[in-house]
């Protein structure tokens, strides 16, 4: 089955930049999709289709996707934006859905 | 507004069975794909089972065939995953979600509040 492969934890300060990764075999060929989970709280989609954002989630959040790396970058990091953040893809010749292991956003 | 609904969580023994129910409101159900996703305490998401507009088409995770089965009742806008044979390792928080398509690739975009589902003796 495919596997992402995700940093365990990201620490940032306050207004600067978090990247989190999330590598899988040739993911450039699938669209990949980031949730944020607040503790305590429900998934929350943030970018979908590797970078396109919901309604009402900040322009601070943006997505990429190539090769074997997708990313999720979070600008001008804020307090409310720690949170775990997971990828995740759907595997069409199976019709399974397939999550990272979450990363842990830490804002200093 | 979307809103997904769970309920029917609770401690259960070994071996015991458990129907968790899905209320959906807020957008025309019988246009989407459905999903239950689960979170075991301090780990990460795990999907488990999908199931098409009509209820045509299931899908589950290995972890849970044929112990689990998903189901939909379009004419109560309600999800249902109907679980037997539970073990320690189904103990998790359960979210239902709305599965999404743009263009050809699924994502959930919108997530009920979960349900927390404990076996144990």
């Amino acid at each position: 089955s495919y596997v992402l492969t995700q940093p365990p934890s990201v620490s940032v300060a306050p207004g600067k930049t978090a990247r989190i990764t999330c590598g899988g075999d040739n993911i450039g060929s699938y669209s990949v999709h980031w949730y944020q989970q607040r503790l305590g709280q429900a998934p929350v989609l943030v970018i979908y289709d590797d970078s396109d954002r919901p309604s009402g989630i900040p322009e601070r959040f943006s997505g990429s996707n190539s090769g074997n790396t997708a990313t999720l970058t979070i600008s001008r990091v804020e307090v409310g934006d720690e949170a775990d953040y997971y990828c995740q893809v759907w595997d069409s010749s199976t019709d399974h859905y397939v999550f990272g292991a979450g990363t842990k956003v830490t804002v200093l | 507004e979307v809103q997904l609904v769970e309920s029917g969580g609770g401690l259960v023994q070994p071996g015991d069975s458990l129907r968790l129910s899905c209320a959906a409101s807020g957008f025309t159900f019988t246009d989407y794909w459905m999903t239950w996703v689960r979170q075991a305490p301090g780990k990460g998401l795990e999907w488990v089972a999908n199931i098409r507009q009509d209820g045509s088409e299931k899908y589950y995770v290995d972890a849970v065939k044929g112990r689990f089965t998903i189901s939909r009742d379009n004419a109560k806008n309600s999800l249902s995953l109907q679980m037997n044979s539970l073990g320690a390792e189904d103990t998790a928080v359960y979210y239902c979600a709305k599965i999404y398509y743009s263009g050809a690739w699924p994502h959930f975009d919108y997530w009920g509040q979960g349900t927390l589902v404990t076996v144990s003796s």
